[in-house]
């Protein structure tokens, strides 16, 4: 059974940096793309970043190119998502997303997990 | 503004036959797979039509897709109170090298 169990959501003042977690399990991690996908209070789906399977590329939305940095890990079936300057439009629900295939743009998000919530307020 | 633009609401009554429509342009649905998320209240997004008219195992075949040029649509037939949802559409977009989400469909079956 593939499980995807997100963790490191909070509160967090803006300026400041948050670590988000992906524990991956019931699949091969390392061959799967992996995103990040987010949904602030009330509104809709919007895609954060991604990282292709087998060691390939990332990715980003324009709205956090220069201050969020994905990584994985394979040895622990671990996706991360590090965030840094944060702002108060970064306010979302976090969500980790497998994709169908090795390469980010072919495969749908066919498992997704729960979700982590992050808060940037003062 | 989402780049896949759908609209916020749509609405039926049981049995009926909703359709929901999600329209992009050549850089995402003109040239790459549709895809269909629905989102029960509180819950994370479930995958419900992939490669613009396919079903995964599991999800019933009331729902269908279909995809035309630049535009694609979702839908729903003998509609059931369970169906009231979010619907968002998805596409990998080449000129952003990122995936676009329409804003999202509530339906809602009155």
């Amino acid at each position: 059974e593939v499980l995807l169990v997100e963790s490191g959501g909070g509160l967090v003042q803006p300026g400041g940096s948050l670590r988000l977690s992906c524990a991956a399990s019931g699949f091969t991690f390392s061959s799967y793309a992996m995103s990040w996908v987010r949904q602030a209070p009330g509104k809709g789906l919007e895609w954060v970043s991604g990282f292709s399977g087998s060691g390939g590329r990332t990715y980003y939305a324009d709205s956090v190119k220069g201050r969020f940095t994905i990584s994985r890990d394979d040895s622990k079936n671990t996706l991360y998502l590090q965030m840094n300057s944060l702002r108060a439009e970064d306010t979302a629900v976090y969500f980790c997303a497998k994709g169908g295939d090795a390469y980010i743009k072919r495969g749908e998000f066919d498992y997704w997990g729960q979700g982590t919530l992050v808060s940037v307020s003062s | 503004q989402s780049v896949l633009t759908q609209p916020p609401s749509a609405s039926g009554t049981p049995g009926q036959r909703v359709t929901i429509s999600c329209s992009g342009s050549s850089s995402n649905i003109g040239n790459n797979y549709l895809y269909w998320y629905q989102q029960l209240p509180g819950t994370a997004p479930k995958l419900l039509i992939y490669r613009n008219n396919h079903r995964p195992s599991g999800v019933p075949d009331r729902f269908s897709g279909s995809k035309s040029g630049t535009s694609a649509s979702l839908a729903i037939s003998g509609l059931r109170s369970e169906d009231e949802a979010g619907y968002y559409c998805a596409a990998w977009d080449d000129s952003l090298s990122g995936w676009v989400f329409g804003g999202g469909t509530k339906l809602t079956v009155l």
